[in-house]
């Protein structure tokens, strides 16, 4: 079955670059059509999707997000990587990761979230 | 300020027959499919209806999705007090240079 983890620093700093990290099994993002995305969700607020990379190595980004955000995959590890520059407090919020069956579908199975806060 | 629009809110008795509507444009929800999400209190959202009117497995029939022009709606009948939820609907957008939109969810309490 297809499962998917969340990891990184529940705790950043104000101006600083967060990384996190998705672990993936039950699939290959060398299969055709799979994807991999991002997804947060502010406490108490909505859902904002903010990256997919696909197989193809084919990245989209939130248009208001872009210019922070970097999207990479490892196949050989099952792992997807996002990068976030220039934390804010705003950015607190819950991170999910999620997969997709092909492009222009969206997500079918999530991740449990990490919740990653931004404070001195 | 999200780019789809839901109610805030929604509710309804147990047994009784609830929608929620999503509504957007000609850029998402006029050229894409609408898919609908669930999420419970404390818990990461769950896939309830794909491709406007698609269940997946596991989902049961009391839920169902619709799609006209530029609007969609959730429905969900023999409402049942583990329904109580956050619902989500989402789409692709094309504009720009294609990405991702939500509603801004709608809290369903079951009075």
């Amino acid at each position: 079955q297809i499962t998917l983890k969340e990891s990184g620093p529940t705790l950043v700093k104000p101006t600083q670059t967060l990384t996190l990290t998705c672990t993936f099994s039950g699939f290959s993002l060398s299969t055709s059509g799979v994807g991999v995305g991002w997804i947060r969700q502010p406490p108490g607020k909505a859902l904002e999707w903010l990256a997919l990379i696909y197989w193809d190595d084919d990245k989209r980004y939130s248009p208001s997000l872009k210019s922070r955000l970097t999207i990479t995959k490892d196949t050989s590890k099952n792992q997807v990587v996002l990068t976030m520059t220039n934390m804010d407090p705003v950015d607190t919020a819950t991170y999910y990761c999620a997969h997709v069956e092909q492009k222009k579908s969206l997500w079918d199975y999530w991740g449990q979230g990490t919740l990653v806060t931004v404070s001195s | 300020q999200s780019v789809l629009t839901q109610p805030p809110s929604a509710s309804g008795t147990p047994g009784q027959r609830v929608t929620i509507s999503c509504s957007g444009s000609s850029s998402n929800i006029g050229s894409n499919y609408v898919y609908w999400y669930q999420q419970l209190p404390g818990t990461a959202p769950k896939l309830l209806i794909y491709r406007n009117n698609q269940r997946p497995s596991g989902v049961p029939d009391r839920f169902s999705g619709s799609k006209s022009g530029t609007s969609a709606s959730l429905a969900i009948s023999g409402l049942r007090s583990e329904d109580e939820a956050d619902y989500y609907c989402a789409a692709w957008d094309d504009s720009l240079s294609a990405y991702v939109v939500f509603g801004g969810g709608t809290k369903l309490t079951v009075l």
